[in-house]
C-alpha cells in the first residue's frame, strides 16, 4: 500500500512568493491533517479536513495561509506570501475511524525554507 | 531531520541491549496512544498503539506499557538495532476525537 504521498520534498523560496504544498492520502482514509512541526514548537495542527470538509482550522497561523481538499484523494496548503518565519517541515497525515480515536499516518513532509 | 526540541533528552544504549523510553501524558481523559519513530528526515513512523482498557501491548520487538494512575506511557525496544536510532515520542488522543497531543520526544542513540 502507498502512503500519504507530499509533494515536493523540498522548497526554497524568497519571501513574498507563493507556496503550494501538496497531499495524496491513503486511499480509503477520510480524514487529512495538515501539521506543522519546528525544532521550537514542535508538532503543531493547522487544519482538519474530514469528507473533503474542513473541519477545524483554528491552527492556521493567519490569512496567509489556506488549504483546500477538492476531492478524497487530494489536498493543497498554500502560502501567499511566504516570510522566512514560515521555515518549517510540514507534514500531511491521514487517518480513518478505527473505532474510538483514530490512528494517523503521516507523509514523509515537506522541508520549507524561505529566504 | 530536525523533530522537536533543541534539547531533546537522549537516550544512548548499547546494540543488543534493551531500550526503554519513557512518556508522561497530559490528560487523565485520553483513551488512546501511540507511539510513533521519526528518522531524519522522515515522517512520524507509526509504531504501536494502545488503548486505555489495556496495561500492556506487545508487536514486534516493541512493548508498550500504559500506567493510568500515574499517567504514564513506556516503549520497551528489545534488541535494540542501529536502525532504530530516531527520535521516538508519543500522542494521546482524548474520546475518539481527531486531536492528538504530542509529546516533545526522545532521541534514541544506539551504540555500535
Amino acid at each position: 500500500d502507498a502512503g500519504v504521498i507530499q509533494s515536493p520534498r523540498h522548497e526554497v523560496t524568497e519571501m513574498g512568493q507563493e507556496v503550494t504544498l501538496r497531499c495524496k492520502p491513503i486511499s480509503g482514509h477520510n480524514s487529512l491533517f495538515w501539521y506543522r512541526q519546528t525544532m521550537m514548537r514542535g508538532l503543531e495542527l493547522l487544519i482538519y479536513f474530514n469528507n473533503n470538509v474542513p473541519i477545524d482550522d483554528s491552527g492556521m497561523p493567519e490569512d496567509r495561509f489556506s488549504a483546500k481538499m477538492p476531492n478524497a484523494s487530494f489536498s493543497t496548503l498554500k502560502i501567499q506570501p511566504s516570510e522566512p518565519r514560515d521555515s518549517a517541515v510540514y507534514f500531511c497525515a491521514s487517518s480513518r475511524p478505527t473505532g474510538g480515536g483514530e490512528t494517523q499516518y503521516f507523509g514523509p513532509g515537506t522541508r520549507l525554507l524561505v529566504l | 531531520g530536525e523533530s522537536v526540541g533543541l534539547h531533546l533528552p537522549t537516550l544512548s544504549v548499547q546494540e543488543g541491549d534493551n531500550s526503554i523510553i519513557n512518556c508522561a501524558y497530559s490528560n487523565s481523559a485520553s483513551d488512546y496512544f501511540i507511539w510513533y519513530k521519526q528518522e531524519s528526515g522522515k515522517g512520524p513512523q507509526f509504531i504501536i498503539d494502545i488503548r486505555s482498557n489495556m496495561d500492556k501491548r506487545q508487536g514486534q520487538r516493541v512493548t508498550v506499557l500504559l500506567n493510568k494512575t500515574v499517567k504514564h506511557l513506556s516503549l520497551q525496544i528489545a534488541a535494540t538495532q542501529p536502525g532504530d536510532s530516531a527520535v521516538y515520542f508519543c500522542a494521546e488522543n482524548m474520546g475518539g476525537t481527531y486531536k492528538y497531543i504530542f509529546g516533545t520526544g526522545t532521541r534514541l542513540k544506539v551504540l555500535a
